[in-house]
């Protein structure tokens, strides 16, 4: 059973621009969410994903978007990058059975730094 | 609002020696808290959660936790440190809304165990 993969595991990219961050969920769980980790903070909800429909957000701009696939996979882009946008990002899913508990399994992340 | 807090930046404690980190809560209605760690470079990884029954709750890598309703707190124990315990340690509380199985956690707590 393979556990939260993330890519890249670093980027840098400059103002303006946009990113694209994947995830792959562990087997059987078919909820993914998003979350912004800054630097000496702790991490902040972006979005949950379930059956490919964005299904909760927390306070971030639209620029700030996702997708799921029919594999339960993950995206997350972000538009116009700002330098606040520095911050590790991790992807969490969550199986059926513990969906109710709110229990994460979380990746390593993904390092953005914007320049 | 539902939120967490962590009072203590960091803890340091000597190797053998008891562990306390603390977290207390503010939510409406029953919460569900759990404690996650954080090792260098690495994601969160989930130590224990408290939903309902038991005030204390036991967890991964000897840790525990003792939900206090009156206080609304729950702090993180352990009986005796190991120095491979020093990390990151975050506190969370599940929001129950519209944003599905979103976590809010505390600003995270570092846990220093000196040999």
């Amino acid at each position: 059973e393979t556990g939260v993969t993330q890519s890249p595991t670093h980027l840098i990219k400059t103002r303006g621009q946009q990113v694209t961050l994947r995830c792959s969920s562990q087997s059987g769980h078919n909820t993914v969410s998003w979350y912004q980790q800054a630097l000496g903070q702790g991490p902040q909800f972006i979005f949950q994903y379930y059956r490919e429909e964005e299904n909760g957000r927390g306070n971030f701009p639209p620029r700030f978007s996702g997708l799921q696939f029919p594999n339960y996979s993950s995206e997350l882009n972000v538009n116009a990058l700002e330098l606040d946008d520095s911050a590790l990002y991790l992807c969490a899913s969550s199986s059926p059975r513990l969906a109710g508990t709110g229990e994460l399994f979380f990746g390593e992340g993904s390092r953005l730094t914007v320049l | 609002a539902q939120s967490v807090a962590q009072p203590e930046d960091q803890v340091n404690v000597a190797e053998g020696n008891p562990l306390t980190v603390k977290c207390t809560y503010s939510v409406s209605g029953n919460p569900y808290l759990f404690w996650y760690v954080q090792y260098p470079n690495r994601g969160l990884q989930f130590l224990l959660k408290y939903i309902t029954g038991d005030n204390l709750v036991k967890g991964s890598y000897g840790f525990e936790a003792e939900f206090n309703k009156s206080q609304t707190s729950f702090h993180l124990k352990k009986p005796s440190a190991l120095v491979s315990d020093s990390a990151l340690y975050f506190c969370a509380v599940r929001v129950f809304d519209n944003a599905g199985n979103m976590l809010t956690f505390g600003g995270g707590t570092r846990l220093m165990v000196k040999p």
